[in-house]
């Protein structure tokens, strides 16, 4: 069935570090695939999103590529900042009409 | 954007009450929405799916007796926790759908914090 794994945390950088949180996927057909974030005591926001192979989907500098050769949909951002620091969770739509598989999360924490 | 809006978003009750959390879509109109449950640290776990003016559809192990689900309008669904017990505490999510195709993608609620004493 399809799932989701994804690049256990917590991960903590320095304000302008390099952020890389890993997310590879298994899916039957061609699914969807999102990045969410999530800041304490809050819902999930939409931080991007990519609908096709080789698509890439970008947002406040975070950008992830949906590489079906490798099943994956890495988030990358190249300076992080200390807002930044929240939950994220990557999430794949598949098949079954509407319905999202999360991965684990990652806490993200920047340091100033 | 689709605003998705959670009500209340706090929530403390003795044991054995019923608590009910609702969840509109305040800008589109929501055929399908879903219930999730957080607990501390971790992902969202899946209770539901909500289609509007049909049953829900729970998942394995989530208990139909006792988080009853309405979806009554294509704005508003709500979830009742009945006779609600301390193991039931929890940060509950709602979302919903735009539409059906695969590219569109959920739009959540803030989340209900749930404490039952």
């Amino acid at each position: 069935g399809d799932s989701v794994t994804q690049m256990e945390g917590p991960v903590t950088l320095s304000e302008e570090a390099f952020l890389t949180i890993n997310c590879t996927y298994t899916a039957t057909g061609y699914p969807s695939l999102f990045w969410y974030v999530q800041y304490p005591g809050e819902g999930l926001q939409l931080l991007l999103k990519a609908t096709k192979a080789d698509d890439k989907g970008s947002n406040k500098g975070f950008e992830a590529t949906y590489r079906k050769e490798t099943t994956s949909f890495h988030l990358e951002k190249g300076s992080v900042q200390v807002s930044d620091s929240a939950v994220y969770f990557c999430a794949l739509k598949g098949s079954t009409l509407g319905r999202l598989y999360f991965g684990r999360g990652t806490q993200l924490t920047v340091w100033p | 954007g689709a605003v998705v809006s959670q009500h209340p978003s706090w929530v403390i009750c003795k044991s054995g009450t019923s608590v009910k959390i609702e969840c509109r879509s305040l800008d589109f109109q929501a055929t399908t929405m879903f219930w999730y449950r957080q607990f501390p640290k971790q992902s969202l776990m899946l209770m539901a799916t909500s289609n509007e003016g049909s049953k829900a559809t729970y998942e394995q192990g989530v208990e139909k007796d006792k988080f009853l689900i309405n979806h009554a309008s294509l704005t508003l669904s709500t979830l009742t926790v009945t006779s609600a017990h301390p193991e039931d505490s929890s940060f509950y999510i709602c979302s919903a759908l735009t539409g059906l195709m695969t590219d569109q993608p959920q739009h959540f609620g803030d989340g209900t914090r749930l404490s039952i004493l």
